[in-house]
């Protein structure tokens, strides 16, 4: 099963734009992770979000969680063609397995 | 370091053969687990281990799905008598005790193509 929803599924920008996306979870949680995939395989980490934080800042990303919406979003600033690729959201469901979302797939045109 | 690692990195088998896949976690790493991903969906939890023991395996789909980890570090994913719907990349991630507070490292996945 899949709790997260991220919304867009797909979004262009041009380099030096900023890439908002959105995740809508449905239960409680601990935390909440971002995660980047290219062309299909690995997954990498990119930031962790505690249910007791608001917004956290990793270089150029900034998520944001709104516990009380069940909603999560990531902010990718002045975005670069290397960021091309799919993100997803995850959370906890309070247990120490990971529920992903349906992911939202970028595409940052030179 | 070695990041995680995952054998094969494509298999394709026949409906109804036995398959294995490996998955060599960081070293030191006592949660190991196990995700299967299909084409454009995000990966979909399978099973979860706490050093040698299956902690949770409620995402398994079936009986024909089974994952050991004798000693706590290598793990394998065993699937008999696949099936064309078991055709996913099955995604590897190990960390650093409970995964609840701690981030996931994932290996590069293993491509099932069942014929």
């Amino acid at each position: 099963s899949q709790q997260g929803e991220e919304d867009p599924q797909a979004l262009s920008i041009q380099e030096g734009e900023n890439a908002t996306m959105n995740c809508s979870y449905k239960t409680s949680i601990n935390n909440l992770q971002w995660y980047r995939q290219n062309s299909g395989r690995g997954l990498v980490h990119l930031i962790l979000i505690r249910s007791n934080e608001r917004e956290k800042h990793s270089g150029r990303l900034r998520v944001t969680l709104d516990t009380s919406k069940k909603s999560s979003s990531l902010l990718i600033t002045a975005s670069r063609a290397a960021d091309t690729a799919s993100y997803f959201c995850a959370t906890d469901e309070d247990t120490d397995k990971l529920i992903f979302g349906t992911g939202t797939r970028l595409q940052v045109f030179p | 370091g070695a990041g995680v690692s995952q054998t094969p990195s494509n298999k394709v088998t026949e409906k109804g053969k036995y398959v294995e896949l490996r998955c060599d976690p960081i070293s030191g790493h006592t949660a190991l687990y196990w995700y299967r991903q299909s084409l454009g969906q995000g990966p979909e939890f399978l099973i979860y281990f706490q050093g040698t023991g299956a902690a949770d395996d409620s995402g398994l789909p079936n009986d024909r799905f089974f994952a050991v980890r004798p000693e706590g570090s290598v793990s394998t994913l065993k699937i008999q008598r696949t099936e064309r719907g078991d055709s996913a990349v099955y995604l590897c991630a190990s960390s650093f005790e409970r995964a609840r507070m701690n981030e996931q490292f994932f290996g590069p996945g293993t491509r099932l193509t069942v014929l």
